[in-house]
């Protein structure tokens, strides 16, 4: 069971704009620290797709943002594209420990 | 270009040792902390261990550990040859999975990412 709460699947068709949640408590998320976004397309290594709550690497595309309130945060894509499909997980910080959510599976319908 | 690239994984019985290396490039190895993060098969991410400190040569290092790994594992770095470690001692087969290897990003500890990953190493637990 992992301390950040994501929905087990998303499902979206192309060009559309899908959300996923990442709920935490107020011992991570929620005593004010930042919230990573990682996206892991088939068979490879994951890599970072949103840091510090909302900003962006270079490179991705500004179809991804996010975003933190409270206890929790959101990762938002709009024009949903095939490229897209891939696992998607948000990470925080809990007590000395980093902690992820359990992933969510986003499909491109 | 920041590269990560991580070796010593292999197939190791239960209560076996094995120590994984990870050779990095690209950029100032000694001035970022560094972190393992282990994925087992179809499952999601699980984070290892943290190892702090900046600087060059020696310098007083901070470690970090899981409480699933703690005691069992030991994260460790050699700045001048730019290679990061884990010792992983007293394995099970819940151990098994693809260990990363990453360069944190970030201003604060609490607030560090994982900026840059390698593409991994398994690790197969099993007699």
């Amino acid at each position: 069971q992992s301390v950040l709460t994501q929905p087990p699947s998303v499902s979206g068709a192309p060009g559309q704009r899908v959300t996923i949640s990442c709920t935490g408590s107020s011992s991570n998320i929620g005593a004010g620290y930042d919230v990573h976004w990682y996206q892991q397309l088939p068979g490879t290594a994951p890599k970072l797709l949103i840091y510090d709550n909302s900003n962006r690497p270079s490179g991705v595309p500004d179809r991804f943002s996010g975003s933190k309130s409270g206890t929790s945060a959101s990762l938002a894509i709009t024009g949903l594209q095939a490229e897209d499909e891939a696992d998607y997980y948000c990470q925080s910080y809990d007590s000395s420990l980093r902690v992820f959510g359990g992933g969510t599976k986003l499909t491109v319908l | 270009e920041v590269r990560l690239l991580e070796s010593g994984g292999g197939l190791v019985q239960p209560g076996g040792s094995l120590r994984l290396s990870c050779a990095a490039s690209g950029f100032t190895f000694g001035n970022y902390a560094m972190s393992w993060v282990r994925q087992a098969p179809g499952k999601g991410l699980d984070w290892v261990s943290d190892i702090y400190g900046r600087g060059v040569s020696t310098y007083y290092v901070s470690t970090y550990y899981a409480e699933s790994v703690k005691g069992r594992f030991t994260i460790s770095r050699e700045n001048p040859k730019n290679t990061l470690y884990l010792q992983m001692n007293s394995l099970r087969a819940e151990d098994t999975a693809v260990y990363y290897c990453l360069k944190l990003g970030g201003l604060q500890p609490g607030n560090y990412y994982f900026a840059s990953w390698g593409q991994g190493t398994l690790v197969t637990v099993s007699s």
